[in-house]
């Protein structure tokens, strides 16, 4: 079965760029989004469709996907990002909608 | 944007049947995709389905032999059941607007423990 695999922790000082990964087979060829989950609340998408933003998601926040690995970074870190990010897809051949593991946003 | 609400009870016993609800507002179910996902505590993300607004559903292989996802559009929600339930089905069950199968709206989740 296709599988996403996203890092466990990454952590960012404030006002640098975080970056966090998800690989998956030839996933270059999918559309890639991106939730952020606060403790507590829902996931809310702050990418679509590999790079698009949502409508009152900041600027800071961007998407890129190419071969087998998607990237959502994030510039200007503010310890409100602080959250889990997971990236999903639509595994068109199978009909199943995939989340990555998740990956814990730290601000340092 | 459509706002989503999750309903049902919080505690289901083992082997019984977990019922939630998702009223829909702001918008209609009779388009598109709707989809329930999970989150066990302190787990990731769990797509459990979808159904689409003239009754077709997909969900998770699984789960698929204990769920069935469907929709009514007289009432504008869209509904889950999920069978033979075990301690392993305790999660936050989240109900979401599923358009092009990306999530742009999720309820607040509801809470549901398996307990005797």
């Amino acid at each position: 079965s296709y599988g996403l695999t996203q890092p466990p922790s990454v952590s960012v000082a404030p006002g640098q760029t975080a970056r966090m990964t998800c690989g998956g087979n030839d996933l270059g060829g999918k559309s890639v989004h991106w939730y952020q989950q606060k403790p507590g609340q829902a996931p809310v998408m702050v990418v679509f469709d590999d790079s698009n933003r949502p409508s009152g998601i900041p600027e800071r926040f961007s998407g890129s996907n190419s071969g087998n690995t998607a990237t959502l970074t994030i510039n200007r870190v503010e310890a409100g990002d602080e959250a889990d990010y997971y990236c999903q897809v639509w595994h068109s051949s199978t009909d199943q909608v995939i989340f990555g593991g998740g990956t814990k946003l730290t601000v340092l | 944007q459509v706002q989503l609400q999750e309903s049902g009870p919080g505690l289901v016993k083992p082997s019984e049947t977990l019922s939630l609800i998702c009223n829909v507002s702001g918008g209609s179910v009779s388009r598109d995709y709707w989809s329930w996902i999970r989150q066990a505590p302190g787990k990731g993300l769990e797509w459990i389905g979808y159904v689409y607004f003239h009754g077709r559903s997909n969900s998770n292989p699984s789960l698929e032999s204990r769920v069935t996802i469907s929709v009514d559009t007289s009432k504008n929600q869209f509904l889950l059941n999920l069978r033979s339930v075990t301690a392993a089905d305790t999660a936050v069950y989240y109900c979401a607007s599923s358009h092009q199968l990306l999530f742009d709206s999720w309820g607040p989740g509801t809470l549901v423990t398996v307990t005797s």
